[in-house]
């Protein structure tokens, strides 16, 4: 166990919809990542975030949004959902940007 | 961007056998890290190596950071070891880049 939780395990929505991934990191890790793994992309770094702010963007499409909140729990806002969304969600946590921790992801199905 | 090139992409092995997993990387990094995907999807932190060498229990990790390559020793391979192998590095403060891993598959 990493330290790292997401909720929920499983997601299975239409196209067109909206969801929110959630993530809390391990305690005391200030910055949380966001990665996507697809059967054709492999893990694709979205965004960064430490403290509450956004620090890093990577391959994140216009329709992803994502948030650090004060008790530095992140969510991902994903919307206008497509088939091609369809992929592992990944949030990793670390304390000092070096060593970094993953949770055991969400499984997103657009149908 | 760092290219990051694992080799080889597949590898099946008899329980028992030993292998190395390689790993390159086109620009100099101070972060590299090794996991094993289960075939659950979880991710599992192997070593945090962005030089030297390191152990934990039948798996090893070496970087030669001035060489710009990792290597991963797997001894006395299990069925458990089954899965894929990712190397991911970055630079400071910057994202992790992933290669596109070794698939491993150990049978009885």
């Amino acid at each position: 166990d990493s330290g790292v939780t997401q909720t929920p395990k499983h997601l299975i929505t239409a196209t067109g919809q909206r969801v929110t991934l959630r993530c809390s990191p391990r305690s005391g890790d200030l910055s949380v990542y966001w990665y996507q793994q697809s059967l054709d992309q492999g893990l694709q770094f979205l965004i960064q975030y430490y403290n509450g702010e956004e620090r890093a963007k990577g391959n994140i499409l216009e329709r992803f949004s994502a948030q650090q909140f004060p008790d530095l729990h992140s969510e991902l806002n994903l919307s206008s959902l497509e088939l091609g969304d369809s992929a592992l969600y990944f949030c990793a946590s670390s304390v000092d940007s070096r060593e970094r921790f993953f949770g055991p992801g969400t499984r997103l199905t657009v149908l | 961007g760092i290219q990051v090139e694992q080799s080889p992409p597949d590898l099946i092995l008899q329980e028992g056998a030993n292998s190395t997993l390689r790993c390159n990387f086109s620009d100099s990094v101070n972060n590299l890290q090794w996991f094993h995907q289960n075939p659950w999807g979880q991710l599992i932190n192997l070593f945090y190596i962005p030089s030297g060498t390191k152990q934990n229990g039948r798996l090893s990790a070496t970087t030669v950071a001035t060489e710009r390559y990792s290597l991963l020793y797997i001894s006395s391979s299990q069925t458990t070891d089954s899965g894929v192998y990712f190397c991911a590095v970055g630079q400071a403060g910057t994202a992790l880049i992933f290669g596109k891993g070794t698939t491993l598959s150990v049978s009885s």
